[in-house]
């Protein structure tokens, strides 16, 4: 099957830092990719959709300035929380997807991220 | 509104065979997935129905009936690491995923 990977795994930063986490489809194109993040015994919350060499689509109640998506070659996404705050603690995840828009998303392992 | 229902959780025995339903509303229809995830990691994919009928995969199977807006996941012959949280979720007519909450299967011995 197909195979995302994500990095880092574990963060630990301070307040007001910004964290960049990275997607990348290691065995397909991924036209698409898509960042989630996930509370504690929640469901996943989609948080923006990127197609790649285009502006991401946030989903509302998302800062788009405060959770910078690029998405610049076809096995790359980027999320860059800045500023983050001990509320911006979460699991974060991408998916990827590939050219034909019915094929399925696979997922990356996930990045945990604590703000202090 | 687009919605996607399926119980908070289930309970069954080691050894035993557990059906897990989704229903839903949704704007188009491209397909339905069941993913797995574990306590604290990512979802792995299981299984994707775009026609009506029962697609097997070794101890998994799942149903879809488009016409009645269901689906359902079966595993048979549990295993104390098939507990985990099981998500439906369905494609809509701008191929966009919904998810359901997940159902948290519990198994015990």
């Amino acid at each position: 099957g197909a195979v995302v990977s994500q990095h880092p795994s574990r963060v630990i930063c301070k307040s007001g830092t910004s964290v960049k986490i990275e997607c990348r489809s290691l065995d397909f194109q991924a036209t698409t990719m898509f960042w989630y993040r996930q509370f504690p015994k929640k469901s996943l919350m989609l948080m923006a959709t990127s197609n790649e060499g285009s502006k991401a689509t946030y989903e509302q109640g998302v800062e788009k300035d405060k959770f910078l998506i690029n998405h610049a070659s076809l096995t790359l996404s980027t999320l860059t929380v800045t500023s983050a705050h001990p509320e911006d603690s979460s699991f974060y995840i991408c998916s990827a997807r590939g050219a034909t828009g019915l094929e399925t998303q696979y997922f990356g392992p996930g990045t945990r991220l604590l703000v202090l | 509104g687009q919605n996607i229902d399926q119980p908070t959780e289930m309970t069954a025995t080691e050894g035993a065979i557990v059906q897990i339903n989704c229903t839903y509303q949704t704007s188009g229809f491209n397909g339905l997935f069941w993913y797995q995830q574990h306590a604290g990691e990512a979802p792995t994919f299981l299984s994707y129905n775009v026609l009506d009928g029962l697609e097997e995969k070794g101890r998994f199977s799942s149903f879809l009936s488009r016409s009645k807006g269901y689906s359902y996941l079966l595993l048979k012959e549990l295993q104390m690491k098939d507990s985990a949280s099981y998500l439906c979720a369905v494609m809509d007519s701008n191929y966009q995923l919904i998810w359901g909450a997940g159902t948290k299967l519990i198994i015990k011995p």
